[in-house]
C-alpha cells in the first residue's frame, strides 16, 4: 500500500513567485492537512480539506493557500514568495480526520527561497 | 491555545539502556496523542496513537502512556539501538487532522 506522496521533494525558488506543492493521501484516505516546519518555530498546522472543503484552518497570512480534488489529492500553494517562507512542508493524511483515526505524514517538499 | 512541551530536548545515550521522553499539554481536552519520529530531513513516522480513553499503547520496544488529567504523555523505549537515533515528536489532536507538535527530543543512542 502506497503512502503518502509528496511532489517536489525539492524546490527552490526566487522572492516574489509563488510555488505550488502537492500531495497524494493514502488510498482511501479523505482528510489530508498542512503543516510547515522550520527550525525556529517547529511543526505549524496550515489548513486541513476534507472532501474537498476547508476544515480547519491556521494562523498562516492569505499567501498561503490549498485546495483538494474529487480524488483526495492536495495542493498547496504559496503566493508573493519571502525569504521566510524557506521550511519543510508537510502533508498528512487521514481516513476522515475523525478522533479515532491515525494520520501519516509524506516525506516532505523542501522549499528554498532565495 | 494549546501548547505542547517535551523534554529533555536533547538526549545521549549508551546502546542498551532504556529510556524515557516526555510530553506536557496545556488543554487537556484532546482527541487523542500521536507519538513520531523524525529522522534528519525527513518527513514524519508514526509511532503509537493513543485515544484519549486509553492509558497505554505499546509495540515491539515501545511504550507510549496518556495521563490527559495532568497532561502528560512518556515513551518509553527499551534496549535502545543506532537505529533508534532520530527526533521524537508528540502531537496532540484536537479536531480534524488538526495537530499541536511539540518541539521534539534529539535522541542520539551510542554503540
Amino acid at each position: 500500500k502506497a503512502g503518502v506522496t509528496q511532489t517536489p521533494r525539492y524546490l527552490i525558488k526566487t522572492r516574489g513567485q509563488q510555488v505550488t506543492l502537492s500531495c497524494s493521501p493514502i488510498s482511501g484516505h479523505r482528510s489530508v492537512s498542512w503543516y510547515q516546519q522550520t527550525p525556529g518555530q517547529g511543526l505549524q498546522f496550515l489548513f486541513e480539506y476534507f472532501s474537498e472543503t476547508q476544515r480547519n484552518k491556521g494562523n498562516f497570512p492569505g499567501r498561503f493557500s490549498g485546495r483538494q480534488f474529487s480524488n483526495s489529492r492536495s495542493e498547496m500553494n504559496v503566493s508573493t514568495l519571502e525569504l521566510g517562507d524557506s521550511a519543510l512542508y508537510l502533508c498528512a493524511s487521514s481516513l476522515d480526520g475523525q478522533k479515532n483515526t491515525e494520520a501519516f505524514f509524506g516525506q516532505g517538499t523542501r522549499l528554498t527561497v532565495v | 491555545k494549546q501548547e505542547v512541551t517535551q523534554i529533555p530536548a536533547a538526549l545521549s545515550v549508551p546502546e542498551g539502556e532504556n529510556l524515557v521522553l516526555n510530553c506536557s499539554f496545556t488543554d487537556s481536552a484532546i482527541y487523542n496523542l500521536q507519538w513520531f519520529r523524525q529522522d534528519p530531513g525527513k518527513g514524519l513516522t508514526s509511532l503509537l496513537l493513543i485515544q484519549s480513553s486509553q492509558r497505554e499503547q505499546t509495540s515491539g520496544r515501545l511504550n507510549a502512556s496518556l495521563d490527559k488529567s495532568s497532561g502528560r504523555s512518556t515513551l518509553y523505549i527499551a534496549a535502545s539501538q543506532p537505529g533508534d537515533s532520530a527526533t521524537y515528536l508528540c502531537a496532540v489532536r484536537r479536531t480534524g487532522n488538526q495537530f499541536y507538535f511539540g518541539t521534539g527530543t534529539s535522541l542520539t543512542v551510542i554503540p
